[in-house]
Parts: structure tokens; C-alpha cells; sequence
């Protein structure tokens, strides 16, 4: 079964530091998404792209978070400078129409 | 109020026994309502998606929806122990694709 595929699982980094999370999405989907769930909290939604360019964004998703597709299977999220309230599992998912998403296995970001 | 509510959980039944999963939300313009199973430290799994007002059976799982009152809920019968996770529900505002908004999950227990 096709899969969407994240790395790091887990990456520590130090408070202002720049992270980038990396995501391979299933090949044939056109929908990609970040959603990051704090320990203990509810799945929040902070970006969707489409056709290389972001078609929607939350109030989480500031200046200080970007997304790139910068090849054909690719997805990144960068985070430029760290706080410690970035520390969350932060989710990659794509889907194909509307059928539901494919969720990676995340990677957990922890800010000291 | 809540965009997404859920059974504030957890609930537990014995095996074999049906579990329902219940679940509401605010905007009426939804369109699209999902389940998700999520076990401890892994990533949402989909489980079904529905559209449409009434039931959608996908083996022990049935999933009904009433848009009139805002509700959907997910009936799990022959609960096993394998059932135990939380359960989240997520709503569209389109079905073609899109941002989810998710509840807070129910964990759900089956107990042998």
C-alpha cells in the first residue's frame, strides 16, 4: 500500500535554530498538507498546497513557517526560528481529491 | 463553541459488544466528515469518510451522518481488543479536498 514517507522521526533543536521536516507524499496525490498535534491535544491544521502554491494557511502557519515542493516528490516545512512552543508531532498528509488523507508517520520536533 | 465535538470519552465495552462513537459540529456548510483511528504515538489512520445524510457500512465499521442535526457518529460492532485507540473525527467544509477540522478524539478501550 502506497505511503507517505517523513524523516527525521525525531529531531531535537535548540530554541531559534531553523528545522526543516521532510516529506515524501504519495505519488499520485495532488493534495498536500502539515497538521502538527501537541502532546495530549487535538490534530491542528496549518497548511495545505496544490498545485505549487499554498492554498490555504491557519493563524499557527506565521511568517516564520514556509513550505516548499522544491521537486516532483518532495514536501518540506521549514520552521525559520524555533520557540519552545513548536515542540509538537508534526504530521504530513496527502489525499487524492476528497477521499481522506494518507498521514505519515510524523516526525516529533522537540525545541530545548 | 467547539468547531468539532466529541464524546468526551473514554468509553469502554467489552468484547464482542458494539461501540459508538459520537460526534457534532458548528458549521452547517460541512460537506465532507471523516474518521480517523489513531493508536498511542502513531499517526491518524483513515477509517471512512462520508458525504452523504444516512449510514455508509465498511464491514464492522458504519458510519451515519445527519447534516439536519449536525451530527455523525461511528458504530464499531464486534468490538475487538485491537479496536482500542482514540478515535478522531474531522469535518470539511468541501469534498473535493481540503483542510480538516478535527475533534478532540474519544479513546476508545475494548477489554477482552
Amino acid at each position: 500500500e502506497p505511503e507517505v514517507t517523513q524523516t527525521p522521526s525525531h529531531q531535537v533543536t535548540q530554541m531559534g535554530q531553523e528545522v526543516i521536516l521532510r516529506c515524501v507524499p504519495i505519488s499520485n496525490h495532488l493534495y498536500f498538507y502539515w497538521y502538527r498535534q501537541i502532546l495530549g491535544q487535538k490534530v491542528e491544521f496549518l497548511v495545505s498546497f496544490y498545485n505549487n502554491e499554498i492554498s490555504e494557511k491557519s493563524e499557527i502557519f506565521d511568517d516564520q513557517f514556509s513550505v516548499e515542493r522544491p521537486d516532483g516528490s518532495n514536501f518540506t516545512l521549514k520552521i525559520r526560528s524555533t520557540k519552545l512552543e513548536d515542540s509538537a508531532m508534526y504530521f504530513c498528509a496527502s489525499s487524492d481529491q476528497g477521499y481522506g488523507y494518507t498521514f505519515g508517520s510524523g516526525t516529533r520536533l522537540t525545541v530545548v | 463553541q467547539k468547531e468539532v465535538e466529541q464524546n468526551s470519552g473514554p468509553l469502554s465495552v467489552p468484547e464482542g459488544a458494539i461501540a459508538s462513537l459520537n460526534c457534532t459540529y458548528s458549521d452547517r456548510g460541512s460537506q465532507s466528515f471523516f474518521w480517523y483511528r489513531q493508536y498511542s504515538g502513531k499517526s491518524p489512520e483513515l477509517i471512512m469518510f462520508i458525504y452523504s445524510n444516512g449510514d455508509k457500512e465498511d464491514g464492522r465499521f458504519t458510519a451515519q451522518l445527519n447534516k439536519a442535526s449536525q451530527y455523525v457518529s461511528l458504530l464499531i460492532r464486534d468490538s475487538q481488543p485491537s479496536d482500542s485507540a482514540t478515535y478522531l473525527c474531522a469535518v470539511n467544509m468541501n469534498t473535493n479536498a481540503g483542510k480538516s477540522t478535527f475533534g478532540d478524539g474519544t479513546t476508545l478501550t475494548v477489554k477482552p
